[in-house]
Formats: structure tokens, sequence, C-alpha cells
């Protein structure tokens, strides 16, 4: 079945610095990803929806100078946390389609637990 | 605006058991229906999905859902539980746009 790989897992990092994180489809082409915020034991937060080539669609309330996308490629799109605080941590998960027919299912990534110390 | 309810944070069943987790949704036009479980620490992974046809729909780990129209549920039942079952559990509505919406989900505990 689609493959959606996530990496890193698990990023531990000074506040500051920037995290970059990558979600690749290995069998499939994704013209769409989308990048997900979860905290502990809640729901998915929709942050962006990334479309290959174009400019990611943010969600109201993400700072799209804070979580940067880019979706440069029908098999990569990344996630990166600019100057990272504690606030920030948490687990970031993507996903992806592998065609543009709206029944198909998300394929996800196993996420990133992001920590900022 | 399309919705999706998961109205129980929490459910808890005996191994052996029947198990439902419930979802109701509201979304214009005909609606397209997942249920997706999350293990700790992992990504989402697929289970079942509505698009048409029979009401009852069967999926992975032996999981089904029902769907009813009248009443705009999509409530995920499994006849015997297993306590490896015990994760956290999406329901989720796609839109004619053919954008997701996830419940907030709904933790299952399957006890030995």
């Amino acid at each position: 079945g689609a493959v959606v790989s996530q990496h890193p897992s698990w990023v531990i990092c000074k506040s500051g610095t920037s995290v970059k994180i990558e979600c690749r489809s290995l069998d499939f082409q994704a013209t769409t990803m989308f990048w997900y915020r979860q905290f502990p034991k809640q729901s998915l937060m929709l942050m962006a929806t990334s479309n290959e080539g174009s400019k990611a669609t943010y969600e109201q309330g993400v700072e799209k100078d804070k979580f940067l996308i880019n979706h440069a490629s029908l098999t990569l799109s990344t996630l990166t946390v600019t100057s990272a605080h504690p606030e920030d941590s948490s687990f970031y998960i993507c996903s992806a389609r592998d065609s543009g027919v709206r029944n198909q299912p998300q394929h996800f990534g196993d996420g990133t637990r992001l920590s900022i110390l | 605006a399309q919705s999706v309810a998961q109205p129980e944070d929490q459910v808890n069943v005996a191994e052996g058991n029947p198990l439902t987790v419930k979802c109701t949704y509201s979304v214009s036009g005909n609606p397209y229906l997942f249920w997706y479980v999350q293990y700790p620490n992992r990504g989402l992974q697929f289970l079942l999905k509505y698009i048409t046809g029979d009401n009852l729909v069967k999926g992975s780990y032996g999981f089904e859902a029902e769907f009813n129209k009248s009443q705009t549920s999509f409530h995920l039942k499994k006849p015997s539980a297993l306590v490896s079952d015990s994760a956290l559990y999406f329901c989720a509505v796609i839109s004619n746009a053919g954008k997701s919406t996830f419940g907030d989900g709904t933790t299952l505990t399957v006890k030995p």
C-alpha cells in the first residue's frame, strides 16, 4: 500500500534553532500533502495544505513565517519550524493522498516529536 | 461548514466483548467517511471507508462500520475486542471540495 515516510521521528533542540521535517511519499505521487499538529491526547490540528509547485494554504491562526512549508516535488514536502521555542514543542504529522480523487484515504507519516528546550 | 463529532473521549470494554466507537457528521452533499487508528507515537492508519453502496463497511483488523444516513452516523464496531485494539480512533469526513475534517478522537481501552 501507499507509504509516507516522515523524518526525523524525534528532535530535541535548543530554543532559537530552526528545525526541518521531511515528508516523502515513497510509492506514489502526492500532488497534495497536509501538515498537522497534535497535542497530547488531542485531535489533529490542520496547519496547512501543501500543493506541489505552489504556495501552501495555511489555516487560520497558523503563522506562515514561523512554519515554512515547501512542496518542491510530487514526492517531497518539508516543514521548517523557524526559531523554535518551547511552545512549539508538539507532535507534527504529515499526510498525503495518492490521487486527486476525494474518495481515497489519506496516508500518514509516523510523525515527528519535536521538543524545544 | 462540515463537522465530525465523536461524543465519547474514552471507551472502555473488556476483551472479547463487542465494541462501538461513535461518530456523527455534518456535510453538504454525499459524505465520504473514514475511520483511522493511531497507536502511541505513530501516525494514523487507515481502517475503512464509506463511499457508496452497502451501509455496512468492513475494514482492517476485523473492524466494521455502519453508515446511517438518517442519523448521520458512522459508528465503528467490532464483534470481539482485543487488548491490542487499544488505541486512539479518529472518524473523518471529506467534503465535495476534498477537504478532510477529523473528529476529536476516542481513546479505546480494552482490558484483559
